[in-house]
């Protein structure tokens, strides 16, 4: 059984910029969710997607926005790069049947700096 | 809104000591509790959860006890090892709707030999 793998690994960019971080879900995990982790910081729940539509949005500006495709994987874009947008960006995966809670599994991040 | 808060580190042990990181919550409804661990350089790993009052969560000598009258969630191991160095979180995450889970800040262990 395939984790969660994201890309790329790290990636530099400067401000004003845009951005493209993808996510592979585990095998038979229909659900997706991006995190947002700044330096000595918790994750911050940024957006989840199921079915390829958004269904849940934390405290994150439209410049975030994200794709789910056929086959579960994930896209976060992050348009207009600014400095404080420097963090790790964590997807993780899930399998909700309808009516249930999975467990959630995260990929190792990508780490974004923006200069 | 929901919450958690977990005390500030780092912390620092000597290998065999004993481990408490203290976590409490604040939520509607009736989350279900997680301990995160973060090595450096990786992301996150499930350590343990409880998913109801009084369920212990354990998993490599970890515990932690869902208190729903302190609404608390306390880590502990009896003997920690070099090798647990490393971020712990605290989370939580509400029944219904989508699965956000909110996260502490962490807390920082460094075991020393």
């Amino acid at each position: 059984e395939t984790g969660v793998t994201q890309s790329p690994t790290h990636l530099i960019k400067t401000r004003g910029q845009q951005v493209t971080l993808r996510c592979s879900s585990q095998s038979g995990h229909n659900t997706v969710s991006w995190y947002q982790q700044a330096l000595g910081q918790g994750p911050q729940f940024i957006f989840q997607y199921y079915r390829e539509e958004e269904n849940g949005r934390g405290n994150f500006p439209p410049r975030f926005s994200g794709l789910q495709f056929p086959n579960y994987s994930s896209e976060l874009n992050v348009n207009a790069l600014e400095l404080d947008d420097s963090a790790l960006y964590l997807c993780a995966s899930t399998s909700r049947a309808e009516g249930g809670v999975g467990e959630q599994f995260f990929g190792p991040g990508t780490r974004l700096t923006v200069l | 809104g929901d919450s958690v808060t977990q005390m500030e580190g780092p912390v620092t042990l000597s290998e065999e000591a004993f481990l408490t990181i203290n976590c409490t919550y604040t939520a509607t409804g009736y989350p279900s509790l997680f301990w995160y661990v973060q090595y450096p350089g990786e992301g996150l790993q499930l350590l343990l959860k409880a998913t109801k009052a009084d369920d212990k969560g354990s998993n490599k000598g970890f515990e932690a006890t869902y208190r729903k009258e302190t609404t608390s969630f306390h880590l502990e191991k009896g003997s920690v090892q070099v090798s647990d160095s490393a971020v712990y979180f605290c989370a939580l995450r509400v029944p219904g709707g989508y699965q956000k889970v909110t996260f502490g800040t962490g807390t920082k262990l460094q075991v020393i030999p």
